[in-house]
């Protein structure tokens, strides 16, 4: 079974620093390029991240450019979040996304992971 | 404010047809990029539904279409059913963004 697996959430205050990993399992985690997207609490789903298949090439929205840095270990199936400099802005459950190739989407998902960032 | 725009919510009676429109513009829908749909069921993680504008991934009743026609996408949900009562969302990528986006969401109400 194609699955992906969140953790590192939890609370951190204003200013601080949290990583998330999502482990990748039943399917070559090396071919797939990979996001992340984030829900604050009652609102919508907001991309967050992308990252090509060997790890060279990532994309970021606007609102984490230079704070976040997305990585992934293809030895170790994983993908990671790196998160400074949060804010109460960035309080959301995160979830890890696999990108099908050649359509932009998003087709397995993770169950997400709670980041709580108190002011 | 999501760069797709859908309404914030639709209803209908079982057995009923709903839409949920999806609203882009020259960067995203508009530039020829797919229009993607997901589900998400109240307190799990979103579900694809729809890929490429109108293919379903196995699994997903033929009770669910999408459709893009210019700088805008439909979801369609025939022969509504209470287990359909969920939000769903369009997704496209941008150009101008170099990233993906998303609507802001549609909460489906089934009466």
């Amino acid at each position: 079974e194609e699955q992906l697996v969140e953790s590192g959430g939890g609370l951190v205050q204003s200013g601080g620093s949290l990583r998330l990993s999502c482990a990748a399992s039943g399917f070559t985690f090396s071919s797939y390029w990979m996001h992340w997207v984030r829900q604050a609490p009652g609102k919508g789903l907001v991309w967050v991240s992308r990252i090509n298949s060997n790890g060279n090439s990532m994309n970021y929205a606007d609102s984490v450019k230079g704070r976040f840095t997305i990585s992934r270990d293809n030895a170790k199936n994983t993908l990671y979040l790196q998160m400074n400099s949060l804010r109460a802005e960035d309080t959301a459950v995160y979830y890890c996304a696999r990108e099908p190739a050649a359509y932009y989407t998003m087709d397995v998902w993770g169950q997400g992971t709670t980041v709580t960032v108190s002011s | 404010q999501s760069v797709l725009t859908q309404p914030p919510s639709v209803s209908g009676a079982p057995g009923q047809r709903v839409t949920i429109s999806c609203t882009g513009s020259s960067s995203n829908i508009g530039a020829n990029y797919d229009v993607h749909w997901y589900q998400q069921l109240p307190g799990t993680a979103p579900k694809l539904l729809i890929y490429g504008n109108s293919n379903r991934p196995s699994g997903v009743p033929d009770r669910f279409s999408g459709s893009k026609s210019g700088t805008s996408a439909s979801l369609a949900i025939t022969g509504l059913q209470a287990e359909d009562e969920a939000d769903y969302y369009c997704q496209s990528h941008d150009s101008s963004l170099s990233g993906s986006v998303f609507g802001g969401g549609t909460k489906l109400t089934v009466l």
